[in-house]
């Protein structure tokens, strides 16, 4: 699996728009793009997945750069209960074996 | 969504017992379950994959006779850890990959889904 690169933390307003970065300069050609949250103490939760089109659904938005070397997860209105530590991982959808880097924290404020 | 549960949710238990946890998909198969373990302030670290009916596939470094997983079925992983000791005390987390389910978002079904962990605290 493709080694992801992500900042160590980031600060984000509530109601403002929250643009999480991520590197993965190395992905192949059959590598999806996954961003997964983990709340404390809690299980990674699944927020969205691409391939090389931009993605939308409830949670967030996945914008992918045409090389497909870098990918920004967006959360439109951020909440307080937006904070949690955000992973990106990259891995070919059917293999399931995720490798998980250290994520960006992502702490909201009031 | 799929929904994957693990019990206990928190464990406390001596140094030198064990310990099963144990990993279920509720309401979809699980051809592919992966057990993770996660210390305080890092990242998952990948433990095993286990496929049902076949024998654990444990990542370099992670003792096999320490850790003993069995996916005797479709909707149940088991992670035992056998004598256990205070550094193994950690955030133990399950997944499980899998396809079909009942909400009718097939895609959704060929995907990972994790539980909500395990906290196994030895004395």
């Amino acid at each position: 699996d493709a080694k992801t690169t992500q900042p160590t933390s980031m600060d984000c307003a509530e109601g403002r728009a929250a643009n999480l970065p991520c590197n993965h300069s190395t992905i192949s050609g059959n590598e999806y793009v996954y961003w997964y949250r983990q709340i404390h103490s809690q299980g990674p939760q699944y927020i969205i997945h691409g391939l090389k089109n931009n993605e939308t659904n409830e949670m967030a938005s996945l914008i992918i750069t045409e090389d497909r070397k870098s990918s920004t997860l967006i959360l439109p209105h951020a909440t307080l209960r937006d904070t949690a530590v955000y992973y990106c991982i990259v891995r070919v959808t059917n293999a399931g074996k995720s490798t998980f880097g250290d994520g960006t924290t992502l702490t909201v404020k009031p | 969504g799929a929904v994957v549960s693990q019990h206990p949710s928190w464990v406390i238990c001596k140094s030198g017992t064990s310990v099963k946890i144990e990993c279920r998909s509720l309401d979809f198969q699980a051809t592919t379950m992966f057990w993770y373990r996660q210390f305080p302030k890092q990242s998952l670290m990948l433990m095993a994959t286990s496929n049902e009916g076949s024998k654990a596939t444990y990542e370099q470094g992670v003792e096999k006779d320490k850790f003993l997983i069995n996916h005797a079925s479709l909707t149940l992983s088991t992670l035992t850890v056998t004598s256990a000791h205070p550094e193994d005390s950690s955030f133990y987390i399950c997944s499980a990959n899998g396809q079909g389910g009942t909400s009718g978002v097939a895609s959704s079904y060929n995907e990972q889904f994790f539980g909500p962990g395990t906290r196994l605290t030895v004395l």
